[in-house]
């Protein structure tokens, strides 16, 4: 099956700082993947669409300045955090979607736990 | 925009049993992607069983099953003889397809149902 890895799976930083989350494609190209935040409990929101070689589309309300994304190659993904501050604390899950696969199956990461503090 | 609406925030289960989780989604296409999605303790999102639209005969995946109802735009998800590990929160998803099969656009997930199987 298509796997998809996260990194870090968790990470602790102060305020002001930056994070960066890697998504990575194990076993197949992604011309396009996806970020999620999600709150306990509570469903996924989509962020941004990462597109390879394009500029990332962002979801409404969400800061392209403060969630920086960059899709630099086909199985390569990255978000960036920047000037994190408490209320970015969240989970942030990738997805990735194999071009080949019609049905629009996503295959997601494990997840990247941020606690800023 | 599509909407997908899980009404059942919460349910639980004897282990061995069967237990339904409901969906419905509003849309005005004519053919899409559905899927359930698990996430159990540890986070990570696992593909429960898909769905398309124009395929009238219901998904199975081993004890999972779905009932598409497609007139009454309706996607619940049947599980038997629960396992301790189906404990999990589980996500209907949607995505919308064309007429060929592929889809396109962004995947609209539901609010979550929250399954706990106890022993």
């Amino acid at each position: 099956g298509a796997v998809v890895s996260q990194h870090p799976s968790r990470v602790i930083c102060k305020s002001g700082t930056s994070v960066k989350i890697e998504c990575r494609s194990l076993d197949f190209q992604a011309t396009t993947m996806f970020w999620y935040r999600q709150f306990p409990k509570q469903s996924l929101m989509l962020m941004a669409t990462s597109n390879e070689g394009s500029k990332a589309t962002y979801e409404q309300g969400v800061e392209k300045d403060k969630f920086l994304i960059n899709h630099a190659s086909l199985t390569l993904s990255t978000l960036t955090v920047t000037s994190a501050h408490p209320e970015d604390s969240s989970f942030y899950i990738c997805s990735a979607r194999p071009p080949e696969r019609g049905s629009g199956t996503q295959y997601f990461g494990p997840g990247t736990r941020l606690l800023v503090l | 925009a599509q909407t997908v609406t899980q009404s059942q925030p919460e349910m639980s289960v004897q282990e061995a049993e069967t237990v339904t989780l409901s969906c419905t989604y509003d849309t005005s296409e004519s053919n899409y992607y559905l899927f359930w999605y698990k996430q159990p303790p540890s986070r990570q999102m696992i593909l429960v069983i898909r769905q398309e639209a124009y395929k009238q005969q219901n998904a199975t995946e081993n004890r999972f099953s779905v009932n598409f109802q497609k007139a009454a735009k309706s996607f619940s998800l049947k599980i038997s003889d629960s396992q301790l590990g189906d404990t999990a929160m589980y996500f209907c998803a949607f995505i919308q397809a064309n007429a060929g099969g592929t889809s396109y656009g962004k995947l609209t997930f539901g609010q979550g149902t929250i399954l706990t199987v106890h022993p």
